[in-house]
């Protein structure tokens, strides 16, 4: 069972469109929502996170929308780039006792961005 | 500020024999978490460590696997009698206010 649903699979975009990726949780008790960006033999890196307090976070060109009622949130990339071609997760958890950010994670968009 | 460093970034190893991956968290980073991602797969959380203390090993396999976070050195996730079905990547992350930064990963090739 995917506790994180990620859509869509592979993604292509122009340069300077809007690249969208969805997800949605069923886990009404996750409290933390970042996205990960993963290059090729490269480690993730966050790129930005929301708690359910807010409905929308920007930084720079990446912004996530948060649906708390639809349990879903989405991310935007803004101008996208050819060097935003990469591996996009998203995921979500719960604050456990001793702050175990035990996160649980979508499968992945696959984003290719043509120049 | 060094990241979350992670050796041997790649490691083959025979059916049968032990792989021992290795995690130096941030500095001033007490909290380390190991992560496995299977090909064209998400990351599945394995193992919560604290110093000295494994908090939450609800995804580690019954058997083979191990981890430890000693007072002195690195953490390590440690592989006893792979098969190839251990053929994955495996990260290590640690954390600081709640937000996880991941090391490059150490990719494991079981012949």
């Amino acid at each position: 069972q995917q506790q994180v649903k990620q859509s869509p699979q592979s993604l292509i975009v122009q340069k300077g469109g809007i690249s969208i990726i969805n997800c949605a949780y069923e886990n009404t008790a996750f409290d933390y929502f970042p996205w990960y960006q993963q290059f090729p033999g490269k480690g993730p890196a966050l790129l930005i996170a929301i708690r359910p307090d807010v409905s929308e976070k920007k930084e720079g060109r990446f912004t996530i929308s948060f649906n708390k009622s639809a349990k879903q949130f989405s991310l935007h990339i803004m101008d996208s780039q050819p060097g935003d071609s990469a591996t996009y997760f998203c995921a979500a958890s719960r604050a456990n006792a001793g702050n175990n950010r035990k996160l649980i994670w979508g499968l992945g968009t696959s984003l290719a961005v043509n120049p | 500020n060094a990241g979350v460093m992670q050796n041997p970034r790649h490691l083959v190893r025979r059916r049968g024999q032990e792989a021992r991956l290795r995690c130096s968290p941030m500095k001033g980073h007490s909290h380390v978490y190991w992560y496995r991602q299977l090909p064209e797969e998400g990351l599945k959380f394995m193992v919560y460590l604290q110093k000295e203390n494994i908090i939450d090993e609800s995804g580690m396999p019954k058997e083979r696997f191990s981890a430890e976070f000693p007072k002195e050195g690195p953490s390590i996730l440690r592989i006893q009698q792979v098969v190839r079905g251990d053929s994955a990547a495996y990260f290590c992350a640690s954390s600081y206010r709640g937000e996880l930064f991941f090391g490059e990963g150490s990719r494991l090739t079981v012949l």
